[in-house]
Formats: C-alpha cells, sequence, structure tokens
C-alpha cells in the first residue's frame, strides 16, 4: 500500500511565523503535490514537483515555496504566514512523470490555523 | 477560470436508491477523469476513473459514465449506503497533473 504523510494533522500559527509543512512518501513515486482545500473550491494545486531539486508553480503559488531535497519528501513553506493561508493542507505523491494516468494518493491532511 | 466544474454542492438520496454525481469540464485535451472520494479530516482516496476513450466503467456499486460531445462525466452509485455519505471530487488529467472540481457532499439517510 502507498503510504503519504504529513508531519502535522493540526497545527496553530501566528500571523507572520515562518511555517514548515512536511510530507514524505514510501513508494518511490517520481511526482509530489501539495494543494490546499477550501469550501467551495475543491482542491487548488500550490506546487507540485516531477522529480528531486526540481519544482513548478501551480495555480496559487503566491506566498508559498517548496523544497524537494530527497525523492521520498516534499516540504511547503509559507514564509510568512498570514490569517488568509488558514486552510486545510494535502500532499499527494504520483507514480511516473511520463504517464498519461496519474491517480494521486493524498496523505491525511493538516489543518493550519493562522491567528 | 474552471476547467472542472460540479455545480451541486450537496446531495442528499435515501439508502438504497440511486446517487448521481455530475462533473462538467471545458478542456477537450484531458485524457482521463478520475472520481475521489474525502471524509472529513481524511485525505481523499481514488475512487473510479475513465479513459477519454472510453464512455463508460463500472466497479462494483460504482460506474462513471463519460459524454464528450457534451463535455460531461457523472458517477452513479447503486445503491447507496449510509457509508457512502462523504464529498466526492471529480478530477480531469492533463500533463501530468489533475484539475479539480469544487466537490460535492453527499448525503445517504437511512
Amino acid at each position: 500500500d502507498v503510504k503519504v504523510t504529513q508531519s502535522s494533522r493540526y497545527l496553530v500559527k501566528r500571523t507572520g511565523e515562518k511555517v514548515f509543512l512536511e510530507c514524505v512518501q514510501d513508494m518511490d513515486h517520481e511526482n509530489m503535490f501539495w494543494y490546499r482545500q477550501d469550501p467551495g473550491l475543491g482542491l487548488r494545486l500550490i506546487y507540485f514537483s516531477y522529480d528531486v531539486k526540481m519544482k513548478e508553480k501551480g495555480d496559487i503559488p503566491e506566498g508559498y515555496s517548496v523544497s524537494r531535497e530527497k525523492k521520498e519528501r516534499f516540504s511547503l513553506i509559507l514564509e510568512s504566514a498570514s490569517t488568509n493561508q488558514t486552510s486545510m493542507y494535502l500532499c499527494a505523491s504520483s507514480l511516473y512523470a511520463g504517464s498519461n494516468y496519474n491517480e494521486q494518493f493524498f496523505g491525511p491532511g493538516t489543518r493550519l490555523t493562522v491567528l | 477560470d474552471q476547467q472542472v466544474k460540479q455545480n451541486s454542492p450537496s446531495l442528499s438520496v435515501q439508502e438504497g436508491r440511486i446517487s448521481i454525481l455530475n462533473c462538467d469540464y471545458t478542456n477537450s485535451m484531458f485524457d482521463y477523469f478520475l472520481w475521489y472520494k474525502k471524509y472529513p479530516a481524511e485525505g481523499p482516496t481514488f475512487l473510479i476513473s475513465i479513459s477519454s476513450i472510453k464512455d463508460k466503467n463500472e466497479d462494483g456499486r460504482f460506474t462513471v459514465f463519460l459524454n464528450k460531445s457534451a463535455k460531461h462525466l457523472s458517477l452513479h452509485i447503486v445503491p447507496s449506503q449510509p457509508g457512502d455519505s462523504a464529498v466526492y471530487f471529480c478530477a480531469a488529467s492533463v500533463g501530468g497533473k489533475l484539475i479539480f472540481g469544487q466537490g460535492t457532499e453527499l448525503s445517504v439517510k437511512p
């Protein structure tokens, strides 16, 4: 079974703090993704990575950065947290960079609250 | 610009009846469509998919229909069970990424 784990289930931070969200997958997947889920907006892609040290912007990258130093680990960084970044953050991975079929496997999510 | 749309935020169905969840898309280049199910405080889990060259795929109680001319897909759940109560997302695959709809919250009443 593919396992995607996220470092925290719930996180409370203050405005202006630097926040790190960690994601690890154990199935040697090439692709990793960060989404946020907000009511009525579905899942929106923040950043994704096709390989180690590679990253691509998604639909809403502003205010975020990412790091992928190892294949199994993909980190999302909020440089200076703001209240509008309060959300559910979901990490996902998928197998092949060149595949047309891209079933993604998700972690349990991190509920981040910025006060 | 929402390329994948789920226009019904919620749906309520009686146990044992059929649930039909709908999804519309705008991009003809999508090559696969997937449905995910999400319970509160959990990540989405994959349910069923369909290739853009097919018009139907079935897996147990779940069937997905694709109408390419209308750019519309639907998920049928028969019979619906209380454990099916969750948020359902449709997603379209292109260029290694998935684009998700807004989700439909299904409530199956005993």
